[in-house]
């Protein structure tokens, strides 16, 4: 059964500290996105890749958020330092990237930033 | 400035009517349209999807409708079920690009 996996599934940190969400895409799948939850806005896309690449990143705070994609099984989030306004769900999804496809989302990490 | 809308965050239906989730859209280099559902403490699944070639895609008791000139999507479920009970977020795509643009969601509840 493929799944889109996201570690840590919850975090709790203060402000200012350093916070990595992580991602294992389904294998096979060369598109992954990063997205935020909030009551205000939705699903907001901060980031995407596409063989491994980033092809946008244009939703993310650059002072303070970093994406990357170090293989082809792994996908980080990075924010620092952390604001409690960063409180969210993040999500991550994969797709085969042809074209426009149905993207596969993970159970997502929730993150409060005390 | 918000390219998908969803206009209404929370809908109550009685199990066994119809519910019809609505959303707008204002990019005319949309071409693909999904409806995601979610659940609580779960990511979005997919549901069901259209392209702009077509005006009507049918799944089961699920049937997305497109208005292209109104720049108008709808989900319509039928007979509504309280398994229904999620969250719907509409989702836009330019083809070309393979990124998504999601609405705010709305809130269906099914009335046992």
């Amino acid at each position: 059964d493929a799944r889109v996996t996201q570690t840590p599934r919850h975090k709790v940190t203060e402000m200012g500290q350093e916070v990595t969400m992580r991602c294992q895409p389904i294998l096979g799948h060369n598109t992954v996105f990063w997205y935020r939850q909030t009551m205000m806005q939705g699903l907001e896309l901060l980031a995407y890749f596409r063989n491994r690449a980033p092809l946008d990143d244009s939703g993310m705070p650059k002072d303070r958020f970093s994406a990357e994609m170090p293989d082809a099984t792994l996908a980080t989030l990075k924010i620092q330092p952390s604001e409690p306004r960063d409180s969210a769900v993040y999500f991550c999804a994969s797709g085969l990237g042809q074209g426009a496809d149905e993207q596969f989302f993970g159970p997502g990490t929730r993150l409060t930033v005390l | 400035d918000q390219q998908v809308k969803q206009n209404s965050p929370s809908l109550s239906v009685q199990e066994g009517r119809i519910s019809i989730l609505n959303c707008d859209y204002t990019n005319s280099m949309f071409d693909y349209f999904l409806w995601y559902k979610k659940y609580p403490a779960e990511g979005p699944t997919f549901l069901i999807s259209i392209s702009s070639i077509k005006d009507k895609n049918e799944d089961g008791r699920f049937t997305v409708f497109l208005n292209k000139s109104a720049k108008h999507l709808s989900l319509h479920i039928v007979p509504s079920q309280p398994g229904d009970s999620a969250v719907y977020f509409c989702a836009a795509s330019d083809s070309g690009t393979y990124k998504y643009i999601f609405g705010t969601g709305t809130r269906l509840k099914v009335l046992a």
